[in-house]
């Protein structure tokens, strides 16, 4: 079963724009990462917020994190053209394994 | 840096064929995982190690089966492979057994087509 969902699915936007994603989980959870994956390539760890935390901040990379809501979200500003990735967010419901459970992703393309 | 190698980029086998899917990481690390990743579905955890013989079921074990003789290399088996294992697949490792929060590693994929 899918823990995270990510909304949209898809985004496309101007460079120099803000993209923002969403995400929502079902079950509570120890910590939600962020994760991006250039096509057919492996992910790469982006950014950790920890169910403690409401905010988090890494460059350009903005998380946030509503646990009453069950939800985060991730907004990239000043997007550049090699942002152009899919992102998915990752929650680490249980069991202290790292064990990470991945959402569908959304594609973000940005345009030059 | 941290590096986790997945031994073959592009694999074609025959339906009923024995499958090996090779993992190699060079960081020490205790934990290693097998996603499998489908348009429209994301990553699914197949099966995941915490450490050397160690292994538990993920999401999706069904048709699977993993080895961890030693530290560094994870393999995952499809003992008869068949067309709905058409995918790619993914290995992962990170640090701390027992513990969570930490940033997991990815190899690049292994794409696999079953024929």
């Amino acid at each position: 079963s899918q823990q995270g969902e990510e909304d949209p699915q898809a985004l496309s936007i101007q460079e120099g724009e803000n993209a923002t994603m969403n995400c929502s989980y079902k079950t509570s959870i120890n910590n939600l990462q962020w994760y991006r994956q250039n096509s057919g390539r492996g992910l790469v760890h982006l950014i950790l917020i920890r169910s403690n935390e409401r905010e988090k901040h890494s460059g350009r990379l903005r998380v946030t994190l509503d646990t009453s809501k069950k939800s985060s979200s991730l907004l990239i500003t000043a997007s550049r053209a090699a942002d152009t990735a899919s992102y998915f967010c990752a929650t680490d419901v249980a069991g202290g394994y790292n064990k990470l459970i991945f959402g569908a992703g959304t594609r973000l393309a940005v345009h030059p | 840096d941290v590096k986790v190698t997945q031994s073959s980029r592009y694999l074609v086998k025959r339906t009923g064929e024995k499958v090996f899917l090779e993992c190699v990481q060079d960081m020490d690390h205790e934990n290693m995982f097998w996603y499998r990743q489908d348009p429209g579905l994301g990553l699914r955890l197949i099966y995941f190690s915490y450490d050397v013989k160690m292994k538990e079921k993920g999401d999706i074990p069904e048709g699977y089966s993993v080895s961890r003789e030693k530290k560094e290399r994870f393999s995952l088996i499809l003992e008869s492979a068949s067309t709905n294992q058409t995918s790619m697949y993914l290995c992962a490792s990170s640090l701390g057994q027992g513990a969570s929060g930490n940033t997991i590693y990815f190899g690049e994929g292994s794409w696999l087509t079953v024929v």
